[in-house]
């Protein structure tokens, strides 16, 4: 079955300095999607960025990049500075059977 | 850019009425999704719907539950009676053949 972990329960960062949020899964499929998801306290689930598994290049989206590592099974987020706006719960997904299964998210808090 | 639109963005019911939560998809996509997401917990698959009929679905969604594609455009969630552990948000999610997931705003039901 496939999981996804996210160790860090809660995290916090100063503004403008950068974060990396942790992301491990398990899957048996080889060519597969993984994606961070933000939910602002609006509670709206926002696609931040999404890796495809047989590209070895790291996926970005102008602040945000992935380190993506297949073989360990590691997709991590990182923000660069970090904006106020940025607060919100993050998500790693990995779609699967039942599609997209979720981590249980990190609390990121961007400090001013 | 497209969205999908749900509606209510709130939903106040009583024990064992029923209610209907509604949403708009993408207008090109073909697959449909239902999510929830338990105050504080992680988002949770529920059922899922392509070509006209459920194709997948989980434990949670049981004889309580079904979903509908009246016409070309809105997809509803129906929940029969509802009970105070239904209380949650529910997002609608839609895509094309992607693995790339919209998601809705959310209507968050609360069962008293």
């Amino acid at each position: 079955a496939q999981t996804v972990t996210q160790s860090q329960p809660e995290m916090s960062v100063q503004e403008a300095e950068t974060v990396t949020l942790s992301c491990t899964y398990d899957t048996s499929e080889n060519n597969y999607y993984l994606f961070w998801y933000k939910q602002p306290p609006s509670r709206q689930m926002i696609l931040v960025i999404r890796q495809e598994a047989y590209k070895q290049q790291n996926a970005t989206e102008n602040r945000f990049s992935v380190n993506f590592q297949k073989a360990a099974k590691s997709f991590s987020l990182k923000i660069s500075d970090s904006q106020l706006g940025d607060t919100a719960m993050y998500f790693c997904a990995l779609p699967a059977r039942p599609p997209l299964v979720f981590g249980k998210g990190t609390r990121l808090s961007v400090i001013a | 850019e497209p969205e999908v639109t749900q509606t209510p963005s709130h939903q106040v019911t009583q024990m064992g009425q029923e209610v209907i939560l509604r949403c708009v998809p993408i207008s090109n996509h073909l697959y449909f999704y239902w999510y929830r997401q338990i105050l504080g917990q992680k988002v949770e698959f529920l059922v899922s719907f392509y070509n006209n009929e459920i194709s997948e679905k989980s434990e949670i969604f049981d004889d309580q539950f079904s979903v509908e594609r009246p016409d070309g455009s809105n997809f509803t969630l129906k929940i029969r009676s509802t009970k105070l552990e239904d209380s949650a948000m529910y997002f609608c999610a839609s895509r094309t053949n992607s693995e790339k997931l919209f998601f809705g705003s959310g209507t968050q039901l609360s069962v008293l």
